[in-house]
């Protein structure tokens, strides 16, 4: 069974650069048929996708976050990374890995998660 | 972007009941839309991809429905543990979006 699994800190002080890992285990992040993404939720609200990238190094970004966001494949450790800069508390939220089909024709939807990560933002 | 509107936000109901959820797209997806389940503290879980296909392993009283730009995620008769939040999701286009979600209560 597929896992995956966040990593980083849990706070992060506003204007710095928040920074996850996720790292993929019973599965390799370098099959070609899939995207590796990141997800974050704000406490109480909703979901928002953030990115997502293949393991060839494309990479898919939401416009809203894209001047900030920048996510990295490292396929030697099976992990995928994200780093978020000049972070405010907006930025708060339970961080999450995901997997999803890289052509979602036949199907589609993010069909592994991590337990998801709390990154919060304060001084 | 595509903006995804689920009705109700909250939906209060019994065990047995059968209840819909509705998710409207602002363009068309064709069939790009999934369904998940949330519970607190946990991931969202994977129900429904391609508006009507069912996840492995997710019961059969789950099953979806709708083309085009409205969609519905029907639980035919209520279990103790379907109560928690659903959100659909589509993936005509990126970015990818969620509905805001909706909340099952118990009633």
């Amino acid at each position: 069974q597929l896992q995956l699994q966040e990593s980083g800190p849990g706070l992060v002080k506003p204007s710095e650069t928040l920074s996850l890992t996720c790292t993929v285990s019973s599965g390799s992040i370098t099959s070609i048929s899939y995207l590796w993404g990141w997800i974050r939720q704000p406490p109480g609200k909703g979901l928002e996708w953030i990115g997502s990238i293949h393991s060839a190094g494309n990479t898919y970004y939401n416009p809203s976050l894209e001047s900030r966001v920048t996510i990295s494949v490292d396929t030697s450790r099976n992990q995928f990374s994200l780093k978020l800069i000049s972070v405010t508390a907006a930025d708060t939220a339970v961080y999450y890995c995901a997997r999803h089909f890289l052509s979602e024709a036949a199907r589609g939807g993010f069909n592994y998660w991590g337990q998801g990560t709390l990154v919060t933002v304060s001084s | 972007d595509i903006q995804m509107t689920q009705s109700p936000s909250t939906l209060s109901a019994s065990i047995g009941d059968r209840v819909t959820i509705t998710c409207r797209a602002s363009q068309s997806l064709s069939s790009w839309l999934a369904w998940y389940q949330q519970k607190p503290g946990k991931a969202p879980k994977l129900l429904i991809y391609k508006a009507s296909s069912l996840e492995n392993g997710v019961p059969s009283r789950f099953s979806g429905g709708g083309y085009g730009t409205e969609f519905t995620l029907t639980i035919s008769s209520l279990q103790p543990d379907d109560f928690a939040t659903y959100y659909c999701q589509q993936y005509g286009s990126y970015p990818r979006t969620f509905g805001q979600g909706t909340k099952l209560e118990i009633k």
